[in-house]
């Protein structure tokens, strides 16, 4: 089973400022089949990005994926307030459903 | 609009059962298959299983292998998911995810809408 790494645990950043999330998988993920996921204290996950690079509908475009094979990246290019959060990545390949432990963006 | 609803919380005993319920609505409800994903107290996401609403089928987590039951009444448009043989490391925050696609014969994994959660604690 493919093992999802998300680094790092905590992200300590101001509003406008950039966010770099990294998520590895532990084997190829097969045809970029990853996922990311905003939960926020208190409510369900909100699915942000799959395929990778593709934004769900309604996602604003400060919200970017990119990678393939085993390394992947969340950006956030100017976080605003609503973006405090944690963030989780997730193959969905050949295992449906494979979480990463996650990476929480804090106010610095 | 999508719209997942779930029933309310759950206080059991070790060694119970729980069955938990989730109400679609704005969508077609066969065509899209359904997930269980928990959340313990302050840890991350578990997916639990997988039903296809169409046909009944189901895909469960190895973890929960003859824990999990996974159902479906699409007189009324609602996934049900039992667990039993309850324990304390059970108790958390349960969600039913309906997938992004349309499909009535398989599943991306994508889960794209999600109910609000079900908290069953299990506690003597």
């Amino acid at each position: 089973e493919i093992v999802l790494t998300q680094s790092p645990g905590t992200l300590s950043l101001s509003p406008g400022e950039r966010a770099t999330l990294s998520c590895r998988a532990s084997q190829s993920v097969s045809s970029s089949y990853l996922a990311w996921y905003q939960q926020k204290p208190g409510q369900a996950p909100r699915l942000l990005i799959y395929g990778a690079s593709s934004r769900a509908t309604g996602i604003p475009d400060r919200f970017s994926g990119s990678g393939s094979g085993t390394d992947f990246t969340l950006t956030i290019s100017r976080l605003e307030p609503e973006d405090f959060a944690v963030y989780y990545c997730q193959q969905y390949g050949g295992s449906p459903g494979v979480f990463g432990g996650g990476t929480k963006v804090e106010i610095k | 609009q999508v719209q997942l609803v779930q029933s309310g919380a759950e206080v059991e005993q070790p060694g119970a059962s729980v069955k938990v319920s989730c109400k679609a609505s704005g969508y077609t409800f066969t065509g899209y298959y359904m997930h269980w994903v928990r959340q313990a107290p302050g840890q991350g996401l578990e997916w639990m299983g997988r039903i296809n609403p169409n046909s009944g089928g189901t895909n469960y987590a190895q973890k929960f292998q003859g824990r999990v039951t996974m159902t479906r009444d699409t007189s009324i448009s609602t996934v049900y998911m039992e667990l039993s043989r309850l324990v304390s490391d059970d108790t958390a925050v349960y969600y039913c995810a309906r997938d992004l696609h349309l499909n009535y014969y398989d599943s991306s994994g994508i889960k794209a809408y999600w109910g609000q959660g079900t908290l069953v604690t299990v506690s003597s």
